[in-house]
C-alpha cells in the first residue's frame, strides 16, 4: 500500500492569511492530484502534476510536485471562507495500477 | 450534463444484514471506481471497472464485499452480513477511460451499521 501522509491534519486560519498543506510519501508517484471535498459531496479535482519540480497555479492556489516525485505541497494565498473544505492529495504509482492512492486529508477552516 | 449519481444517499442497517449501493456513472464513461471514506479521512480504493475487462478487485477488504456493473453502465456494490466497521461513506467515480483521465465523483452513500 502506498501511503500519502498529509500535514497538518486540521488547520483553522483567519481570512486573508496564507497557508501551506503538505503531502509526503516514501513512494514515487507517476503523477499526483489535489482534490477539494465539501460536506456531503464527492471530491472535486483541482489539479494534476506530472513532472518532478512542476509548479502549477490556479488563481490563489499554487501546487508543487517534488523533484523526486514523492511529495507535493499546496499553498493558498489570502485564504477566503470559500476555501474551507477537506483537501486531499492522491497519486498514481508507477506500477500502472488503475487506482488512486489517497492521502489522509487536511481539513481547512477559514474564519471570516 | 448529469453528473455521477448514487443511491440511497443514506442507509442505516442492522448488523448482519445485506445492503446494496447503486451508482449511475456519467453517460459514455467507460471506467467506474468504488471508494470507501471513513469519517473525515482519505479515500480507500475498493474496485475498478473498465469497459468489458475483468474488474480490478484488489481493494475489496473481504469476501463480504462484491460489485457488479451491468451493461457497462450502472454499478451495484453489495456488502453481505454487514459489520459495524463497514460504517463509512461509499463513493463512486467515473471517468472517460481508465488511467490518468479525470475521475468525477458522486455525492456518496453514507452507510451506518447499528
Amino acid at each position: 500500500t502506498q501511503l500519502l501522509e498529509q500535514s497538518p491534519q486540521f488547520l483553522s486560519i483567519q481570512e486573508g492569511e496564507n497557508l501551506t498543506v503538505y503531502c509526503n510519501s516514501s513512494s514515487v508517484f507517476s503523477s499526483l492530484q489535489w482534490y477539494r471535498q465539501e460536506p456531503g459531496e464527492g471530491p472535486v479535482l483541482l489539479v494534476t502534476v506530472v513532472t518532478g519540480g512542476e509548479v502549477k497555479k490556479l488563481k490563489r492556489l499554487t501546487f508543487q510536485f517534488g523533484d523526486a516525485r514523492k511529495d507535493s505541497s499546496l499553498h493558498i494565498t489570502a485564504a477566503q471562507p470559500g476555501d474551507t473544505g477537506l483537501y486531499l492529495c492522491a497519486g498514481f504509482d508507477q506500477t500502472g495500477a488503475n487506482n488512486l492512492f489517497f492521502g489522509t486529508g487536511t481539513r481547512l477552516t477559514v474564519i471570516p | 450534463g448529469a453528473g455521477v449519481s448514487q443511491s440511497p444517499s443514506n442507509k442505516v442497517t442492522e448488523k448482519g444484514k445485506d445492503v446494496e449501493l447503486r451508482c449511475d456513472p456519467i453517460s459514455g464513461h467507460t471506467a467506474l471506481y468504488w471508494y470507501r471514506q471513513s469519517l473525515g479521512q482519505g479515500l480507500e480504493f475498493l474496485i475498478y471497472f473498465q469497459g468489458n475487462s475483468a474488474p480490478d478487485k484488489s481493494g475489496l477488504p473481504s469476501d463480504r464485499f462484491s460489485a457488479e456493473r451491468t451493461g457497462g453502465s450502472v454499478s451495484t456494490l453489495t456488502i453481505q452480513r454487514t459489520q459495524q466497521e463497514d460504517s463509512a461513506v461509499y463513493l463512486c467515480a467515473s471517468s472517460l477511460a481508465g488511467g490518468f483521465y479525470e475521475q468525477y465523483f458522486g455525492p456518496g452513500t453514507r452507510l451506518t451499521v447499528t
